[in-house]
């Protein structure tokens, strides 16, 4: 099956700089790739999605990249705020199947 | 507002019994989903469920699990006999667009 690798487990950024994780994937026929934001006791809220057709995605402050060749995507965060700070997980499918990464906890010191 | 809708919120039982949650979706759709996060840890998928038949399930979802589409709204998805090991947060999930997934606003499942 999918095996979701993601770096890293921690983030720690100051408010307006950038953030950066990175997932692994191993399937190579995966081809939909969500990004959810978990705040503490609430849901998973899907933020960002990309398909293999696409090699990159932006919405306002947040971008995704997908490198199907080395099997990793990536989620970017410009000019963070306070309220970016919640664990990030990323996730890879083909078969509606998501198998998630490990999250990042990410935080934004003001 | 959530693109569906869990109860119990919370649930409490003792290892052995029998729990049964609930996912009611605001509107119609084909495919539905559970998925399990153990507290502190990544998401879980536990089963998918296309036109009434389960299409796809994880080791995770063995004979213990079971779901059903019992009055052609609600989705549930019951545990047999409960173990500790169960206490996690449910939550069901819907696709809108392929395989673009919501997540309901899930069920806390503690088993003393």
């Amino acid at each position: 099956g999918e095996n979701v690798e993601q770096h890293p487990s921690t983030l720690s950024v100051q408010e307006g700089d950038s953030a950066v994780i990175k997932c692994t994937y191993s399937d190579s026929a995966s081809n939909y790739f969500p990004w959810y934001k978990q705040e503490l006791g609430k849901r998973p809220q899907l933020i960002i999605d990309i398909r293999s057709n696409v090699g990159e995605k932006k919405d306002q402050r947040i971008a995704v990249t997908l490198n199907k060749t080395a099997k990793h995507f990536s989620l970017h965060i410009t000019e963070t705020q306070p309220e970016d700070s919640a664990v990030y997980f990323c996730a890879a499918s083909n078969d509606y199947k998501l198998s998630f990464g490990a999250g990042t906890t990410v935080t934004v010191r003001a | 507002e959530p693109e569906v809708t869990q109860t119990p919120s919370h649930q409490v039982t003792q290892m052995g019994q029998e729990v049964i949650l609930r996912c009611v979706p605001i509107s119609n759709h084909l495919y539905f989903y559970w998925y399990r996060q153990i507290l502190g840890q990544k998401v879980e998928f536990l089963v998918s469920f296309y036109n009434n038949e389960i299409s796809e399930k994880s080791e995770i979802f063995d004979d213990q699990f079971s779901v059903e589409r019992p009055d052609g709204s609600n989705f549930t998805l019951k545990i047999r006999s409960t173990k500790l090991e169960d206490s996690a947060m449910y939550f069901c999930a819907r696709d809108r667009v392929q395989e673009t997934q919501y997540f309901g606003p899930g069920t806390r499942l503690l088993v003393l």
